[in-house]
């Protein structure tokens, strides 16, 4: 059974630092990743999707990146900011199905 | 406005007191899924559907049903609710291989 980890579970940073995020999960036979972001109380927003063919997606200031073979995700955020406070998580699909496994997050403090 | 839209957001139950969980999107997409969210377990699958009268279980399913008649509705029904069943649920859909669209979430207790 796939098990997805995050590390680490918190991160507190000042105002315009860059970060970076981890993900790992134990069956490197996926067909892509997800990254997605949870603000308290709220649903899942989809940052980035990446194939298994890619090897990183990017969008506006974040950047995340797959390597298969090592069973590892990075989600790299570039110049933070305080609205970017909230959960962050990563999901990696079941071969041939739709259920999806998430690690357990890491819960991104930005300090203004 | 491509939405996923659950109801009620909030329900206070008893247990024993079948209940059920309304999900609806809007994007016509194939698959539609049920999760829930516990502190320290993380998200986890209870039902998926792959499409109208096809359903399968997820790592959770006991206690749960699904149900399938419309591409757009993906009820989650409660037929005897316990305690421990109190969670944060949320209903998602996709088309396959793609991004998945969450709801805003329901909150149930189970007293």
């Amino acid at each position: 059974k796939q098990e997805v980890t995050q590390i680490p579970a918190a991160l507190s940073v000042p105002e315009g630092e860059n970060l970076v995020l981890n993900c790992s999960f134990t069956d490197s036979a996926i067909y892509n990743l997800q990254w997605f972001r949870q603000d308290p109380g709220k649903g899942l927003t989809s940052l980035l999707l990446i194939q298994s063919s890619q090897r990183e997606q990017t969008s506006g200031r974040l950047n995340a990146s797959l390597d298969k073979s090592s069973g590892r995700s990075t989600l790299y955020i570039a110049a933070s900011q305080p609205g970017d406070s909230a959960t962050y998580l990563c999901a990696v699909p079941q071969t041939g199905a739709n259920n999806l496994f998430f690690g357990t997050g890491t819960r991104l403090t930005v300090i203004p | 406005e491509a939405q996923v839209t659950q109801n009620p957001r909030y329900l206070i139950t008893v247990t024993g007191k079948k209940l059920t969980v309304t999900c609806s999107q809007n994007m016509n997409h194939e698959y539609m899924s049920w999760y829930r969210q516990d502190p320290g377990l993380g998200l986890r699958q209870i039902y998926y559907s792959m499409n109208v009268e096809v359903t399968d279980k997820g790592d959770v399913p006991e206690g749960y049903k699904v149900s399938r008649k419309e591409k757009r509705n993906f009820p989650l029904i409660l037929e005897s609710p316990s305690p421990n069943q109190t969670s944060l649920y949320f209903c998602a859909s996709n088309r396959a291989g793609y991004i998945q669209y969450f709801g805003a979430g329901t909150r149930l207790s189970v007293l």
